[in-house]
């Protein structure tokens, strides 16, 4: 099966500038989750959905960040305006909820490596 | 929140030897626990996880113990090779569809 894919891949803007980016989970995966990892850091939350809701955002800087998820499937995650400290690595997340299996399991993208100049 | 702590956050090993890296979480509710390894520009992969009502999980060379009384766990790797170098990430979890919560990551080098 396909995996999680991401883009675009790398990003470079200047601060103030706007930027978007875009994830399409694993077929079948309901919760989808938007990370944002600093270099040498572990990946942190900005928000989860199950579905086409946003289950979690209480860690998305919400005054320049904002997530949608139409559809329940693709998701977008766009910072306007960005700012210098926004550079990271953006990844997208999704698992599928279910228990059945017994599968905890998140599958991760490759990531959208963002520079703000 | 959850909090979890990883030591050491580097590791040097010689080829053939074991390597130990223990976490530490906070929130008792906590039951998932994975482990991922991440190469240089590559996408986390899970390598191992545990949930709480199991103590200990082993797959080939690698095993992963949890003590939640102590509300600990570690990724034991068994005859290393230079494949294995890489960082090593350990997480906790409340469940299944919840937010994982990294720790820092170790940076394990395996030497020939």
């Amino acid at each position: 099966e396909a995996g999680v894919v991401q883009s675009p891949r790398y990003k470079i803007i200047e601060k103030k500038q706007p930027v978007a980016f875009w994830c399409n989970p694993i077929s079948g995966h309901n919760t989808l989750y938007w990370y944002r990892q600093n270099l040498g850091q572990g990946p942190e939350l900005l928000i989860r959905y199950e579905n086409e809701e946003a289950v979690d955002d209480s860690q998305l800087p919400k005054d320049r960040f904002s997530a949608e998820r139409l559809k329940g499937v693709d998701s977008t995650l766009k910072i306007q305006p960005a700012e210098l400290g926004d550079s990271a690595v953006y990844l997208c997340a999704s698992s599928s909820d279910d228990r059945g299996t017994g599968s905890y399991e998140q599958y991760f993208g490759p990531g959208t490596r963002l520079t703000v100049t | 929140g959850e909090n979890v702590e990883q030591h050491p956050s580097t590791l040097s090993v010689q080829e053939g030897d074991s390597a130990v890296i223990k976490c530490t979480y906070s929130d008792s509710a906590s039951n998932y626990f994975p482990w991922y390894k991440q190469e240089l520009g590559k996408r986390p992969q899970l390598i191992i996880d545990i949930r709480s009502n199991v103590g200990e999980k082993k797959d080939q060379r690698i095993a992963v113990t949890l003590n939640k009384t102590a509300k600990h766990f570690s990724l034991h790797i068994t005859e290393t090779q230079p494949e294995d170098s890489a960082v090593y990430f350990c997480a906790a979890s409340l469940n299944s569809g919840y937010a994982l919560n990294f720790g820092k990551g170790t940076s394990l080098l395996v030497t020939p």
